[in-house]
């Protein structure tokens, strides 16, 4: 089936410093999200996004959390400055409509802040 | 605010023999898709079930569930488990209110004993 890729699969990095996660959604779908999950807890809503434009975000999504698609490249998560608290596993997903269809996952992205 | 609720972190079953995850959930929204994600070992979280039609039946792969809206509740079935039926499955709903955001519960992990 549609395959969402994301690279890495596992990131270490210096507290303070930048970070960027990438993902490769599936090739014609339009709408693009980010997950977050802290071990042991659910899989939680970060940002979705939509013809260039941020359309909803949780509160997880602090100000030192973008989210862009440059000319139809990687969707990619940059947090700058990471902190300890954004360790976790980071899961990219598309889908190709908005309401109450498929969204396919990647495998995640495992960050640990150190 | 919405929440989904999966009361077993972890069930074992024997293989052969009938397996039920639970999966209750509150929301405020009339418009409601329902989902069964299931992650196997290394892979990424992908859609098993979706409904959103009161008390209609939803099969796929063998599992089968039944939104029942009167009692919030969206349990997942298997009259025979499988050694390969053994991953971690995530109840979701999606309210269709913004951008398809979805909100998980924390998961059960199903392990299937010869």
């Amino acid at each position: 089936g549609p395959k969402v890729l994301q690279i890495p699969s596992h990131q270490i990095i210096d507290m303070g410093q930048m970070v960027t996660l990438n993902c490769d959604p599936v090739s014609n779908h339009l709408y693009f999200y980010w997950y977050k999950q802290i071990l042991g807890q659910q899989m939680e809503f970060l940002v979705n996004f939509y013809n260039g434009k941020v359309m909803e975000k949780s509160k997880l999504f602090k100000d030192q959390f973008s989210v862009e698609r440059p000319d139809g490249s990687y969707f990619t998560l940059k947090i700058q400055p990471t902190a300890l608290e954004d360790s976790a596993v980071y899961f990219c997903a598309s889908s190709r409509d908005r309401a109450n269809t498929e969204v396919f996952f990647g495998k995640g992205t495992r960050l640990t802040v150190v | 605010g919405d929440s989904v609720t999966q009361t077993e972190g972890l069930v074992t079953v024997t293989e052969g023999l009938p397996v039920k995850l639970n999966c209750t959930y509150q929301t405020t929204y009339l418009t409601i898709a329902f989902f069964w994600y299931v992650q196997y070992l290394n892979e990424a979280p992908q859609v098993l079930l979706k409904s959103s039609t009161d008390n209609k039946r939803t099969e796929h792969q063998g599992f089968h569930a039944t939104l029942h809206k009167s009692s919030s509740s969206f349990h997942l079935q298997k009259s025979s488990a499988q050694l390969s039926d053994s991953a971690l499955y995530y109840c979701a709903l999606s309210d269709g209110s913004s951008g398809n955001k979805l909100i998980f519960g924390i998961g059960t992990l199903l392990s299937v004993k010869p």
